[in-house]
């Protein structure tokens, strides 16, 4: 069974500092592992995907997370907050199930951006 | 790419009352699809997923069942709305050529009073 934990349910940071986003995974195989981001009202964004290839995943938006086998995590980071990264982060874990990718999201990272 | 649409975007329903959601997809051909709630405060639940026509799978139970009359269709209803429906529907299916990652439609706000 897989599990995902997003160590923060709120973030808050000031504009123009390092944001850093919690994530510790748990699966019983070779996840794949994601980052979403959700505006309010919006769909879900893909932000970056980590498949076993290079361990430093960059995204869009200038967001990378770090896949650290050892320590079944997958933060999130960006070196400077921008007022328009404020949003819902969610961490994704998944595996093969029956023939079919199924998906098990983190409850959430509500990242707040002060000017 | 694939676009997927949800109808409607916004829905007011009393207590007691059917639900009709719909999703369709557009780009890919007999995609895996998937049904999931987003309720205030908390993450996304998977609450039903299709394999192909006729075929769904239910992760939790509820008063809530899903139908996939055709390969793009994707419904999502209830006899009876109870105030816990309450939440943002979001459908989604795999990104086409990445079957492990999910691209999600725009979502369907629901409010039951």
């Amino acid at each position: 069974a897989q599990s995902v934990t997003q160590l923060d349910s709120h973030v808050s940071v000031s504009e123009g500092t390092p944001v850093l986003l919690r994530c510790n995974y748990s699966s019983s195989y070779s996840p794949s592992l994601f980052w979403y981001v959700q505006h309010p009202n919006k769909g879900l964004q893909l932000l970056l995907k980590y498949t076993s290839a290079a361990t430093l995943v960059k995204g869009i938006n200038g967001f990378e997370a770090e896949f650290k086998k050892s320590e079944t995590s997958f933060h999130l980071t960006k070196p400077s907050a921008h007022m328009s990264d404020a949003a819902e982060y969610f961490c994704v874990v998944s595996d093969l199930s029956g023939g079919s990718y199924i998906p098990t999201f983190g409850r959430g990272t509500s990242l707040i951006v002060h000017p | 790419s694939q676009t997927i649409h949800q109808w409607p975007a916004t829905l007011v329903q009393p207590v007691g009352s059917p639900l009709s959601l719909e999703c369709t997809v557009e780009g890919t051909s007999n995609p895996n699809l998937y049904w999931y709630r987003q309720a205030a405060g908390r993450g996304l639940q998977l609450l039903f997923y299709s394999v192909g026509i006729g075929q769904i799978s239910s992760e939790v139970p509820q008063n809530l069942s899903a139908s996939r009359p055709q390969d793009r269709q994707f419904i999502l209803s209830s006899k009876k709305l109870l105030l816990s429906d309450s939440g943002f529907y979001l459908c989604a299916c795999p990104e086409v050529g990445r079957t492990d990652t999910q691209y999600f439609g725009p979502g369907t706000r629901l409010t039951v009073l």
